[in-house]
């Protein structure tokens, strides 16, 4: 069974970018996609985009539009995203999670598995 | 604000049902399929259901869901302690290009 394996927590400035990975652990990505969900403190769930990782075509929420870029590497069978220019309504967990099924679009299903999450704080 | 709205809160006690509304519009609910999702304190989501009434393997039969039209809604029964948790709709929208989440609904087992 996959498991989605998320790096750790990350404390950034304000103007700053972070970069979170999510590795697929005990198999490979596939033909799905793998989505971010990002969850404020106390606040409800937020998708920001995803990849399918073996075209490399990526899609994204109008919010976050030239601000975040989720890229893959087939290789080490790894997405990452990559969220800049970071303000404080950026404090968030964010999560990895892979479509219930492959599709042409990233976040077009039902996510099946999600990562641990990874806490990022931006604060000056 | 959230593009589907649900209640903020249901609370239920137990073996009772309690069901949790998720209301839409034509570009997400009304014309995609339906997610559950069930959120522990400190936990990652976890799919509940899938194509608006399907459960994954490992779903208890206590849950379920349906749709009509740009609503829809998951109901619990046999209210267990263990449900007591954050509840989320979520849908792919086509006008934003996008999955959207209702807000997340908390329920409690009184």
């Amino acid at each position: 069974q996959v498991q989605l394996v998320q790096s750790g927590a990350e404390v950034k400035k304000p103007g700053s970018s972070v970069k979170v990975s999510c590795r697929a652990s005990g198999g490979t990505f596939g033909t799905y996609g793998i989505s971010w969900v990002r969850q404020a403190p106390g606040q409800g769930l937020e998708w920001m985009g995803g990849v399918i990782p073996i075209y490399g075509t990526a899609n994204y929420a109008q919010k976050f539009q030239g601000r975040v870029t989720v890229t893959a590497d087939e290789s080490t069978n790894t997405a990452y995203m990559n969220l800049s220019s970071l303000r404080s309504e950026d404090t968030a967990v964010y999560f990895c999670a892979r479509d219930l099924r492959g599709g042409a679009l990233a976040g077009s299903d039902a996510f099946d598995i999600w990562g641990q999450g990874t806490m990022v704080t931006v604060s000056s | 604000q959230s593009v589907m709205t649900q209640p903020p809160s249901a609370s239920g006690t137990p073996g009772q049902r309690v069901t949790i509304s998720c209301s839409g519009s034509t570009s997400n609910i009304g014309g995609n399929y339906v997610f559950w999702y069930q959120q522990l304190p400190g936990t990652a989501p976890k799919l509940l259901i899938y194509r608006n009434n399907q459960r994954p393997s490992g779903v208890p039969d206590r849950f379920s869901g349906s749709k009509s039209g740009t609503s829809a809604s998951l109901a619990i029964s046999g209210l267990r302690s263990e449900d007591e948790a954050d509840y989320y709709c979520a849908a792919w929208d086509d006008s934003l290009s996008g999955q959207v989440f209702g807000g997340g609904t908390k329920l409690t087992v009184l």
